[in-house]
């Protein structure tokens, strides 16, 4: 049951853009619109940030955009700011046994 | 704002038992299907087992099939969590969380509660 695929550390300096890669297969990111994005501070619980590939819940912030291409999906963060450091996970519905599965999940640090 | 609450934690021996509860309050909790998430200290997220609405349909990891066991009580709105057999690996913070309902992805998540394996 292997894990979406994240870089470890991704940074930037404040007002940049910054983008986030995920590469699953086929049988998760590729094969189905189910593609979702979580932001965690440290001691906190995961926030949805992305769902859907491309869609933002209500309330957050429209610098945060999704998409997908083949099996990678990616989370752009536009104009960064420090309260974006974070950790970012991707998560995807995958056509197993199982259900969902995450990415590796990536250190976003704002220079 | 929906609220979930996890509760159940504690330091366990390898081999043993514990159940984890989850307790949901303002927003209808028997119309949502659940998740638990793990999170071992200092590493990324591990999604664990999904329960439907109506406990019609379960998945689990395959790193816990077998040994844990998801089920929900609608009318005490609440998610539970029942761990056997655990081992050292199964350390971690355990997050209940809601999904979207009419697509994948959890938008409301609980604090977590610690569970940690050791002798």
């Amino acid at each position: 049951q292997s894990a979406l695929t994240q870089p470890a550390s991704v940074s930037g300096s404040p007002g940049q853009s910054i983008t986030i890669s995920c590469t699953g297969t086929s049988s998760d990111v590729g094969g189905y619109n189910y593609v979702s994005w979580y932001q965690q501070h440290p001691g906190k619980a995961p926030k949805l940030m992305i769902y859907d590939v491309s869609n933002r819940p209500s309330g957050v912030s429209n610098r945060f955009s999704g998409s997908r291409s083949g099996n990678t999906a990616s989370l752009t963060i536009s104009g960064l700011q420090a309260e974006d450091e974070a950790d970012y996970y991707c998560s995807s519905y995958r056509s197993s046994s199982t259900l969902y599965v995450f990415g590796t999940g990536t250190k976003v640090t704002v220079l | 704002e929906v609220q979930l609450v996890e509760s159940g934690g504690g330091l366990v021996q390898p081999g043993g038992s514990l159940r984890l509860s989850c307790a949901a309050s303002t927003f209808t909790f028997s119309t949502y299907n659940m998740n638990w998430v793990r999170q071992a200290p200092g590493k990324g997220l591990e999604w664990v087992s999904y329960i439907s609405s109506r406990s019609s349909t379960i998945y689990y990891a395959d790193s816990v099939k077998g040994r844990f066991t998801i089920s929900r009580d609608n009318a005490k709105n609440s998610l539970y969590l029942q761990m056997n057999s655990l081992r050292d690996e199964d350390t971690a913070v355990y997050y209940c969380a809601r999904d979207l309902g009419y697509t994948y992805g959890s938008d409301y998540w609980g604090q977590g509660t610690l569970v940690t394996v050791s002798s």
